[in-house]
């Protein structure tokens, strides 16, 4: 479905924080999760997934953590950088295809993260 | 990952004519799909352009307004025909990766403004 959002959550941190974002899903059959990173004038940038068989994933300098009995994501970045300043967005997805594709994706609303020096 | 490229990047298109979006992959993918993205607003999915057969269109959409190609494993275009002032958006193609739960990739977008 079509996830409307005219005011974006926000998000003003220090540069060298840990920020949080948090993501509340709807859909109880999602079974796998992304987040992207947008910035201005530019296509979503994958960061991470998760499926639901996980609660936790980490990358470079990321965190998603999963937690399926209340429905929320959150992705968590160590030491916060200026250039980690942009709107990032949760989506969530299940297998379909046979199982083969996870398909179609809905985005949540978004939040916008500022990263102050 | 896949790096994907959209043509034209922006555009201002006037109301009543129709605008044909290019979306390339740098490698075959099974599943492509196209997303609206209105200014501020999260993404919405439009349709999933399938390889050889008609797109499938989400609930709001249909084939008349946005005919979707998919001629190959690599391409897509999306027309958004007899536009008004309300289909300016950004324009958003992606690309899954194949395998079990690919990845999904997105191309830059394409910035249309009807007037």
């Amino acid at each position: 479905g079509e996830s409307v959002g005219l005011h974006l959550p926000t998000l003003s941190v220090q540069e060298g924080d840990n920020s949080i974002i948090n993501c509340a899903y709807s859909n109880s059959a999602s079974d796998y999760f992304i987040w992207y990173k947008q910035e201005s004038g530019k296509g979503p940038q994958f960061i991470i997934d998760i499926r639901s068989n996980m609660d936790k994933r980490q990358g470079q300098r990321v965190t998603v953590l999963l937690n399926k009995t209340v429905k929320h994501l959150s992705l968590q970045i160590a030491a916060t950088q200026p250039g980690d300043s942009a709107v990032y967005f949760c989506a969530e997805s299940a297998l379909a295809g046979g199982g083969t594709s996870y398909g179609k994706l809905t985005f949540g609303q978004g939040t916008i993260l500022t990263v102050h020096p | 990952s896949a790096v994907i490229s959209q043509k034209p990047s922006r555009d201002i298109c006037q109301r009543g004519t129709s605008l044909t979006i290019q979306c390339q992959v740098d490698s075959q993918v099974t599943m492509m799909f196209w997303y609206r993205q209105q200014p501020g607003q999260s993404l919405t999915l439009i349709a999933t352009a399938n390889q050889g057969s008609e797109a499938t269109y989400e609930s709001g959409f249909v084939i008349d307004k946005f005919p979707i190609s998919r001629p190959n494993l690599t391409f897509s275009t999306l027309t958004v025909s007899n536009m008004s002032p309300e289909d300016s958006s950004i324009y958003l193609c992606s690309a899954e990766t194949s395998g079990i739960g690919g990845e999904q990739y997105f191309g830059p977008g394409t910035r249309l403004t009807v007037t």
